[in-house]
Parts: C-alpha cells; sequence; structure tokens
C-alpha cells in the first residue's frame, strides 16, 4: 500500500524551528518528486515547496523561501521540511505530498501533522 | 500573480440532484504541449485531499463516473450528476501550468440538505 506519514509537528514559539519529516512506502521514493503542502485552520490549501526526485532541485514559495529548506533522504525514504524563524501565519497542517514529475498531480497524500506557531 | 476564482464559495444540495462548480483563471491553463493543466481536488471532512479529475476531464483512478470535468482556457467546470452523502466536503481546482508555483482554487465546500 502507498503511504506517506508525516512527524514533526507541534507549538512552538515565534521565531522558533521545528523539522518536520515525511516517512514513504509501497512504492519507489527515489522517482518521485516530494512536496510540501500547508493548510492554516479553516482556510485552503497553499503549496510551500518541492524537490525533485534525486533532490539536486528545490522551490519554494515566496512566503517561506530563506526560512524554509526541503530536503530527501532516498536511502531512507524519507522527506523532511526544516523550518526555521516560524512566524504566527506558519500556523497550519502540513501536508507531504508526491507528483510523477514536475508539473503532475498530487495523486498521494500524507495525513498531515499540525505545527502551530504561538507564544 | 496567477488566480484561480471558484463558484460558488458554498452549496446545499438535496441527495440525488446534479451540483457545478466553476473555476476561472486568471490565465490560460492550456500549455504549449496540448495539454491543459487543471486539477480537481475533494478534501472530505478530516481527510487529506483526493484528486477527483486530472488535466481538465479525466477521472483519476476508483472515482465515480458520477464526476465530470470540462472546460478549456481559461474557464472550467467539475460537475457531480447526482449528488451522494459520501460527497460532501471542500472541492478545490489546482493549477499546475506556472511552475514552480501550484496554484489552488480557494475552495467550495458542498453540503447535503
Amino acid at each position: 500500500e502507498v503511504q506517506l506519514v508525516e512527524s514533526g509537528g507541534g507549538l512552538v514559539q515565534p521565531g522558533g524551528s521545528l523539522r518536520l519529516s515525511c516517512a514513504a512506502s509501497g512504492f519507489t521514493f527515489s522517482s518521485y518528486w516530494m512536496h510540501w503542502v500547508r493548510q492554516a485552520p479553516g482556510k485552503g490549501l497553499v503549496w510551500v515547496s518541492r524537490i525533485n526526485s534525486d533532490g539536486s532541485s528545490t522551490n519554494y514559495a515566496d512566503s517561506v523561501k530563506g526560512r524554509f529548506t526541503i530536503s530527501r533522504d532516498n536511502a531512507k525514504n524519507t522527506l523532511y521540511l526544516q523550518m526555521n524563524s516560524l512566524r504566527a501565519e506558519d500556523t497550519a497542517v502540513y501536508y507531504c505530498a508526491r507528483t510523477q514529475y514536475s508539473g503532475s498531480y498530487f495523486d498521494c497524500w500524507g495525513q498531515g501533522t499540525l505545527v502551530t506557531v504561538s507564544s | 500573480d496567477f488566480v484561480l476564482t471558484q463558484t460558488p464559495l458554498s452549496l446545499s444540495v438535496t441527495p440525488g440532484q446534479p451540483a457545478s462548480i466553476s473555476c476561472k483563471s486568471s490565465q490560460s491553463l492550456l500549455h504549449s504541449d496540448g495539454k491543459t493543466y487543471l486539477y480537481w481536488y475533494l478534501q472530505k471532512p478530516g481527510q487529506s485531499p483526493q484528486l477527483l479529475i486530472y488535466e481538465v476531464s479525466n477521472r483519476f483512478s476508483g472515482v465515480p463516473d458520477r464526476f465530470s470535468g470540462s472546460g478549456s482556457g481559461t474557464d472550467f467546470t467539475l460537475k457531480i450528476s447526482r449528488v451522494e452523502a459520501e460527497d460532501v466536503g471542500v472541492y478545490y481546482c489546482m493549477q499546475t501550468i506556472q511552475l514552480p508555483s501550484y496554484t489552488f482554487g480557494q475552495g467550495t465546500k458542498l453540503e447535503i440538505k
């Protein structure tokens, strides 16, 4: 069964850091682009970042550029999101999702992990 | 900035009746490769989004045939021929022509009367 499982969310103070993980199973992780998409409480979906299959190319939404870093370990079938200088507006459920290639659709999503930035 | 505008933002439908959601793009979603990069997702309450339609009108694996997509250029529509109770949730359109950003519409909440 294809599965994505996020972890690492929690409560953090403004200006703090957090690292999210997404463990993949049931498919050849190293063949897929991976993404992070977030959803603030009661709001819509917002794409955050993506990384290509071998980790050599990354992209970010303007709202997180310079603060967040996406990475992957294909040997461990795991995707990461390092989040620094967190702000209240970063509070959201963070989903990892996969696409077969650049520009393709998200065909599998994790269940999400909640990040709350508050003092 | 690239914008997808969905209407209506909410609708209440009697089971067995049809429903229709519009998604209008600020720019054409027709790529030079001939494909149109418009997708529809459903996020059921408490769940992750699930893909319904890809490239305007293609149903994803396992999606019931009561769901259909149509449109071209900048105007797109998702139709449910006969709404069922399990169809409740928020529907999102999404574009992937303006990479690297993936843009979602603001969502349309479907409720059952």
